[in-house]
């Protein structure tokens, strides 16, 4: 079974800074996906980002990027130039190859100072 | 539709009465699956609809949970003789299958008193 460990219950950030979040997974498969989601008040989970284990390069999408250490199993987010609108619940994912369950880490509560 | 519907946005019931979540997916989407997020808990996986195959319900805690999708669009999940355990969150999301991630609804939360 597939364990996701995000250790930082809360973190905060000032606005325009930069803040990583981070996670550890378990899984004795060699071949899986890792996803960070937000969960904004509205409760609605959005994707941020998607990174394939099988490929070394880091997934970027904009001021959102990962650092993905694949033997410390370690899948961190890193959110630059940090935005209010970035404030949020932020929950890192797992996801074995061929199959489409997601299993999920507890969450770090991400707070943006102005 | 442009995104996953969920209804209701809240419910409150009584212990022991039965309720129904609905989950209205994207359209197209073959995937749908059902989570339950608690208080200050990650997200459990509930159960996975593909296409025209049997659903996992691997993640149901009970007897009385149980759902159903008609037609591969609309899915219902019933809670039978609601206990207060029941209260939380309850996500539906859609995909196209794949490992291209989902899209969830903005969830019910639902209260038992």
């Amino acid at each position: 079974a597939q364990t996701v460990t995000q250790s930082q219950p809360e973190m905060s950030v000032q606005e325009a800074e930069t803040v990583t979040l981070s996670c550890t997974y378990d899984t004795s498969e060699s071949d899986y996906y890792l996803f960070w989601y937000k969960q904004p008040p509205s409760r609605q989970m959005i994707l941020v980002i998607r990174q394939e284990a099988y490929k070394q390069q880091n997934a970027t999408e904009n001021r959102f990027s990962v650092n993905f250490q694949k033997a410390a199993k370690s899948f961190s987010l890193k959110i630059s130039d940090s935005q209010l609108g970035d404030a949020a619940m932020y929950f890192c994912a797992s996801q074995r190859f061929g199959n489409e369950k997601l299993t999920f880490g507890t969450g770090t509560r991400l707070t943006i100072i102005p | 539709g442009a995104g996953v519907s969920q209804s209701p946005s809240n419910k409150v019931t009584e212990k022991g009465k039965d309720v129904e979540l609905r989950c209205d997916p994207i359209s197209g989407h073959t995937a749908l699956y059902w989570y339950r997020q608690s208080l200050g808990q990650g997200l459990e996986f509930l159960i996975y609809f593909q296409g025209n195959s049997a659903p996992d319900k691997s993640g149901l805690p009970s007897d009385r949970f149980s759902a159903e999708r008609t037609g591969g669009s609309v899915s219902t999940l019933t809670i039978q003789r609601t206990q207060q355990e029941d209260s939380a969150v309850y996500l539906c999301a859609s995909s196209q299958g794949g490992h291209y991630g989902y899209t969830f609804g903005s969830g019910t939360r639902l209260t038992v008193v």
